[in-house]
């Protein structure tokens, strides 16, 4: 079975701009949450979809969306890019075992903001 | 927001040896996950716990989820030089959905 993929792996991007990100969960995943890592915050949570619906929310503020589309594949936006904006930006997608979300995670795709 | 606190923070040690790392948290949380992450690459999952006292093996990996529910360790035993990278435990809260929260990492360096 084919893994999560994230498009593209890297990418710069000025101040001000905006960006869109992509992510393929696994097959059969309906789950699909992204995550922003840097080194001084860690890996922080930014939203969840499930069944095209946003269905958790982090602490980020309104200038990050979100959607899925019906194949359950997701995209991420990010507008009027700020230097710290700069990061890894990760994709999971999850399977419910019948008892908890077991979250697989895509490569990542590098931001960089100048 | 909320975090994990994961220690040792990073490790250095000579192949052979054994590892152990472990997360606190303040909350409880359902479902303990440990990943290994390398450079450039996403997290990999590696063990997941979902009952309080729960012990599993994956290898020469052995995690245990917390009798409290706020806690985990990881052990690695009988390190070798493609240990190295760093480890994550992340844990998943009753209402969460599928939202992890994950601690800081432990870094570990393997010499061969």
């Amino acid at each position: 079975k084919a893994g999560v993929t994230q498009t593209p792996r890297y990418l710069i991007k000025t101040r001000g701009q905006q960006v869109t990100l992509s992510c393929s969960p696994i097959s059969g995943h309906r789950s699909v949450s992204w995550y922003q890592q840097t080194p001084g915050q860690g890996l922080q949570f930014l939203f969840e979809y499930f069944s095209e619906t946003q269905r958790n929310k982090g602490n980020f503020p309104g200038r990050f969306s979100g959607r899925q589309f019906s194949n359950s594949r997701s995209e991420m936006n990010v507008s009027t890019l700020e230097l710290g904006d700069s990061a890894l930006y990760l994709c999971a997608s999850s399977l419910w075992t019948g008892i908890a979300y077991e979250q697989y995670f895509g490569p990542g795709t590098r931001l960089t903001v100048t | 927001g909320q975090q994990l606190n994961q220690s040792p923070q990073s490790m250095f040690i000579q192949e052979g040896e054994d590892v152990s790392m472990n997360c606190t948290s303040s909350s409880i949380f359902n479902t303990w996950l440990w990943y290994k992450q390398d450079p450039g690459e996403g997290p990999v999952l590696l063990i997941a716990l979902y009952k309080a006292g729960e012990l599993t093996s994956n290898g020469r990996l052995t995690a245990q989820f917390g009798i409290t529910r706020k806690d985990s360790f990881l052990n690695i035993s009988a390190s070798i030089p493609s240990d190295v990278g760093i480890y994550f435990c992340a844990g998943q809260g009753e209402t969460s959905g599928s939202r992890l929260t994950f601690g800081e990492g432990t870094q570990l360096t393997v010499n061969p």
